[in-house]
């Protein structure tokens, strides 16, 4: 079946502009997690949904940072007025039971 | 302090030689522990849970030492496509995240 999806897969921004990452994640998957992984560095937890609320955001780094889920399933993540420190690979991942996530291919964002 | 720490390595091992990874966790809350595997600039896949009895998955070992906190992956008798990053993960039942340690990167020559 198809795994988890995110687009694009690619994106190059100028500082200060918004940029919108998308998440498709695995169908019938309840929770969905995003992540951020910085070259070199290990993931860095940002925000859990669990159905279309989010009981856990304690890892968004700053205000800009939102994300949403809607339908149980697509999640977004908006970064807004981007800064450079912002450049990573975001990871999106998807699960049905508590621990085995499942990854998507990942966004490399770079702000330049 | 990070929540899961580990050496990041790099490990650099003949084929054919048994190499160990550890890792220390600082909460003691943590429930679960894994090891996920990332090939490089790819996404990391679960390789294994790790249980306090110790288990087996064919040349991997993992062990939990809960009194110490550590976790440990041996692989015995690698392979080249053993290459790759080790990502040792705690799981907290509260609020159902995964903490992910720095990652070991290990590299098997011929």
């Amino acid at each position: 079946g198809a795994g988890v999806s995110q687009s694009p897969s690619n994106k190059v921004t100028e500082k200060g502009k918004d940029v919108e990452l998308r998440c498709d994640p695995i169908s019938g998957h309840t929770a969905l997690y995003w992540y951020r992984q910085s070259l070199g560095q290990g993931l860095e937890f940002l925000i859990y949904f669990q159905g279309n609320s989010a009981p856990d955001k304690s890892g968004l780094p700053s205000d800009r940072f939102s994300a949403e889920r809607t339908g149980g399933s697509v999640s977004t993540l908006t970064i807004q007025r981007t800064q450079q420190e912002d450049s990573a690979v975001y990871l999106c991942a998807s699960s049905s039971s508590s621990y085995e996530q499942y990854f998507g291919p990942g966004t490399r964002l770079t702000v330049t | 302090r990070k929540e899961v720490e580990q050496d990041p390595g790099p490990f650099n091992v003949p084929e054919g030689a048994t190499v160990a990874f550890n890792c220390t966790y600082s909460n003691s809350a943590s429930q679960s522990f894994f090891w996920y595997r990332q090939d490089c600039r790819k996404e990391p896949k679960l390789l294994m849970s790790v249980y306090s009895s110790g288990n087996e998955d064919g040349r991997f070992t993992a062990q939990l030492n809960r009194a110490s906190q550590y976790i440990s992956l041996l692989i015995r008798d690698s392979k080249l496509s053993d290459s790759a990053t080790y990502l040792c993960v705690a799981f907290y039942n509260q609020g159902g995240k995964l903490i992910f340690g720095q990652g070991t990167e290990l590299s098997v020559k011929p």
